[in-house]
Order: structure tokens, then C-alpha cells, then sequence
């Protein structure tokens, strides 16, 4: 069992729709992710979260819109989303940002369909 | 090309036999983390290796980082049908390890282990 969860595990939702993926910890984790997995690839980092601010965007499109309302929570808002955009999102969290001694861990993802 | 090179892409195995996975990097290693995943879920952290010459083990599954090499190994014995998966190794290979939450990952090797 991960100790990262999210929800929903599976979402299909249309180009116009608005819609938003939730992760949750309770390991008192002050560093949060975003990744996305195209299939056959590895995760792609998407946004990084210190201490409840963004840290780290990595040209995002706006499409894309996270939102962390407190240190446990971690959200990923979608709107008007493009068919490629398809994908398994993964959220992750470590102890902190200081680097190699803070292992993220992952909760299990949101397959994500856009149709 | 990538930045982190997993080789072999593939494997397949009978049961029992041992296996190895490497995973060089373009730049110099500050750490490395290894992580498996199975198809559609997250991924399960194995192990972090933070120095060069560093050797970890858990349970059959043992991990070396050589730092010189820029690359690190990861070794299966007596293989399990529990061990299939996807295995991707991770690394925070910015400049001095700083990239603050930034992990690069491989490209993943698929494990198969037939019973």
C-alpha cells in the first residue's frame, strides 16, 4: 500500500470539461510533485511544491493548473485539456528538496483520458 | 540522448536465475535512487545510493553506485515471478545535486520472469 493516494484512479473527461486530480500524504512531507507518464516512457517532471509554494514549473501549459492548499494536499486542475494529453499523472512527495537524502514516494496515479 | 541510459531495455528470465540492470549517467551522479513500477501504478521506491562505492541490499535485490563510472547497477538473484516489472533508476543530476527536486528518470527496463 502507498502511502501517497489518489484520486480518482481513472478519469476520462472531454476537451471542454474542467476537472481536477487530488493527492493526498500523512508522512509530514513538506515537498510535493506532479509527473506525468506518457506509456512506454518515464515520468516526466511536471511541478514541484516546497512548503506549500511552486517551486518548480516546468513550462507547464496553463491547461494545467496545481494548487497546494496545505502542507498534506496536493491538487492538479485541468481545463480544456487536448487529447495528447492523455496519460498517467503521478503525485510524489519527500521530506524536503535536499536532494539525494530525500527519496520521493509515489502514490499509484490517475489514468487520465481525454476524449 | 538521454541523459540516463538503462541497459538492457528488456529482459526475460526463467525463474531462479540471477540478473543484472545498469543505468549510466551523461553527467556526474550525486545519488541515485532506484524505483519499480508495475504497469498503470506508481512507483515503488527500492533504494538510494548516496556515495560512490555505496552497495545496499534488500532482501535479493542489491544495488551498487560507482560515481567514477557514472553509473550504477542493479542485481537480481534467484529470480521471482514477483520480481517482474518495470525497473527505473532516478537521479538528481543537476549541478552539484542541486536541482532541488528535479529527479531525471531512465527510460526503465522491463523485467519478465517466467515460472
Amino acid at each position: 500500500d502507498t502511502e501517497v493516494t489518489q484520486t480518482p484512479k481513472h478519469l476520462v473527461m472531454g476537451m471542454t470539461n474542467k476537472k481536477s486530480l487530488k493527492c493526498e500524504q500523512h508522512m509530514g512531507h513538506r515537498a510535493m510533485y506532479w509527473y506525468k507518464q506518457k506509456a512506454k516512457k518515464p515520468p516526466e517532471l511536471m511541478f514541484v511544491y516546497s512548503y506549500e509554494k511552486l517551486s518548480i514549473n516546468e513550462s507547464v501549459p496553463s491547461r494545467f493548473s496545481p494548487e497546494c492548499p496545505n502542507s498534506s494536499l496536493l491538487n492538479l486542475h485541468l481545463h480544456a485539456l487536448q487529447p495528447e494529453d492523455s496519460a498517467l499523472y503521478l503525485c510524489a512527495s519527500s521530506q524536503d528538496l535536499s536532494g539525494v537524502s530525500s527519496p520521493l514516494h509515489f502514490g499509484n496515479g490517475t489514468r487520465l483520458t481525454v476524449t | 540522448s538521454q541523459e540516463l541510459e538503462q541497459s538492457p531495455q528488456s529482459l526475460i528470465v526463467q525463474e531462479g536465475k540471477n540478473l543484472t540492470i545498469n543505468c549510466t549517467s551523461s553527467k556526474t551522479l550525486y545519488g541515485l535512487y532506484w524505483y519499480k513500477q508495475k504497469y498503470g501504478e506508481g512507483l515503488i521506491f527500492l533504494m538510494m545510493l548516496q556515495k560512490g562505492g555505496e552497495e545496499k541490499s534488500h532482501e535479493k535485490i542489491t544495488a551498487k553506485l560507482d560515481e567514477k563510472k557514472q553509473q550504477s547497477s542493479l542485481h537480481i538473484t534467484a529470480s521471482q515471478p514477483s520480481h517482474a516489472g518495470i525497473y527505473l533508476c532516478g537521479a538528481d543530476i543537476g549541478a552539484g545535486g542541486t536541482s532541488y527536486g528535479k529527479l531525471t528518470f531512465g527510460q526503465g527496463t522491463i523485467l519478465t520472469v517466467h515460472p
